[in-house]
């Protein structure tokens, strides 16, 4: 079955660490998406990707970086710069930027400050 | 400016009891309007596409609908297994990111024996 796959599931981050969240999508889509959920909060845009070796900053990129070097993998690295990175990240896709189709989405990861 | 605004915030019903879910949204072109449920610790799962007003959706006890201003997702006859949040998302038809989703903050509905 075609869908998206995060992992870990779990993270933990220590103090001036950079980590790394995986997304990999077999749906053959274009475009792809970060979120950011915390609770009590809407799902805020971290950065999208139109396609491979594309992608745009959205409402809270400081402190995120990402890369898209394959359609289907589009890894989201939290950076030392974010002081609260507590939260629970989605990752997400649609055929393509602009489409009207519903974005799928991973099962998170949940990443925690040690 | 929160651009989709979800209520209430909490929902607890008892089995059997019917009710709705408001979602109203502020985009001035609305190019769709996305339903999704969300269990604890897990990503969103797509329910509904609303596309203009008068459209109606429905699955098993959830019947989307949708207005210009807003949609309501109404629930008949809830069984525990309902209990879930469920997220509203508004896709406009202007603006440099076409495909960005807006969301709200959710209504976590709880349904008890």
């Amino acid at each position: 079955d075609g869908g998206i796959t995060q992992s870990p599931k779990y993270l933990f981050r220590k103090e001036g660490q950079n980590v790394t969240l995986s997304c990999e999508q077999n749906l053959n889509h274009d475009a792809m998406y970060w979120y950011r959920q915390d609770p009590g909060q809407g799902l805020r845009l971290i950065y999208y990707s139109q396609i491979v070796n594309d992608f745009q900053k959205g409402d809270i990129a400081e402190g995120y970086s990402v890369s898209r070097e394959k359609k289907e993998s589009f890894p989201l690295t939290v950076t030392s710069a974010q002081k609260n990175p507590t939260a629970f990240y989605l990752c997400a896709s649609t055929p393509w930027e602009g489409s009207n189709q519903p974005q799928h989405f991973g099962d998170g990861t949940r990443l925690s400050i040690l | 400016e929160d651009q989709v605004t979800q209520s209430p915030e909490a929902l607890r019903l008892q089995e059997g009891e019917s009710s709705s879910l408001n979602c109203s949204y502020t985009v001035s072109g609305l190019r769709g309007l996305f339903w999704y449920r969300q269990d604890p610790g897990k990503g969103p799962e797509f329910l509904f596409t609303l596309y203009s007003a008068g459209e109606e959706k429905e699955k098993e006890r959830l019947k989307a609908t949708l207005t210009k201003k807003e949609s309501f997702l109404h629930i008949t006859a809830p069984k525990p297994e309902d209990s879930a949040t469920y997220l509203c998302a508004v896709q406009a038809d202007r603006g440099s990111t076409l495909g960005r989703l807006y969301f709200g903050r959710g209504t976590q509905l709880t349904v008890w024996p």
